[in-house]
């Protein structure tokens, strides 16, 4: 499977909820990073969390990071139907020198008004 | 200003023909990079460019040959286009090659 999968794979809520997306990966790492891609547009970069770091905020996102578990997860708190898009995390995997960002598959978010 | 930019929003072509896509960003960023993404949306790296060499050659199929004439542009050129070339091609560029990625609008390619 790829580093960074996104779970679920598709996630609808209400406006105004809160939304939890999860991402895994298999290496190690030197950050990991969020990015929201918008219906028909380019990804956009949201957040990016070091390996040295467990929490990072940015306004209403909220972002975790666990390396024993390989795994990331970026919340979004009240929701907006603006929000709705996909969210994909990108890992650097710095066993295989390889010099690229790896996307997961994305996690696509639909926020009803 | 747009920053990281891509010329054509779409592209509708037969099956054998060749194109081309063209990239341009103007964040005087050193590394440029071309990705595929499929009708699932996955996002696969085809191509990274840093200071206009290239680093990254992901076994793309040689039909497809990326061409750097200086740091601001990465053009992509396509030979004898196949069905399975459809998908949303995107640039992208960022100051070193882990860095935070700034992406083109995309170009949407459609193989008939």
């Amino acid at each position: 499977s790829q580093q960074g999968e996104e779970d679920p794979q598709a996630l609808s809520i209400q406006e105004g909820e809160n939304a939890t997306m999860n991402c895994s990966y298999k290496t190690s790492i030197n950050n990991l990073q969020w990015y929201r891609q918008n219906s028909g547009r380019g990804l956009v970069h949201l957040i990016l969390i070091r390996s040295n770091e467990r929490e990072k905020h940015s306004g209403r996102l909220r972002v975790t990071l666990d390396t024993s578990k390989k795994s990331s997860s970026l919340l979004i708190t009240a929701s907006r139907a603006a929000d709705t898009a996909s969210y994909f995390c990108a890992t650097d995997a710095i066993d295989t020198g390889r010099r690229a960002l790896t996307f997961g598959s994305g996690t696509r978010l639909q926020v009803q008004p | 200003d747009t920053a990281v930019s891509q010329t054509p929003k779409y592209l509708v072509t037969q099956m054998g023909n060749d194109k081309s896509i063209k990239c341009e960003q103007n964040l005087g960023h050193d590394t440029m990079y071309w990705y595929k993404q499929d009708s699932k949306k996955f996002l696969k790296i085809m191509f990274s460019y840093n200071n206009k060499e290239l680093i990254i050659n992901e076994t793309v199929p040689n039909r497809f040959s990326p061409k750097s004439p200086d740091k601001a542009h990465l053009n992509l050129h396509i030979n004898s286009l196949e069905l399975g070339d459809s998908a949303v091609y995107f640039c992208a560029s960022s100051q070193e090659t882990l860095d935070t990625q700034y992406f083109g609008p995309g170009t949407r390619l459609t193989v008939l």
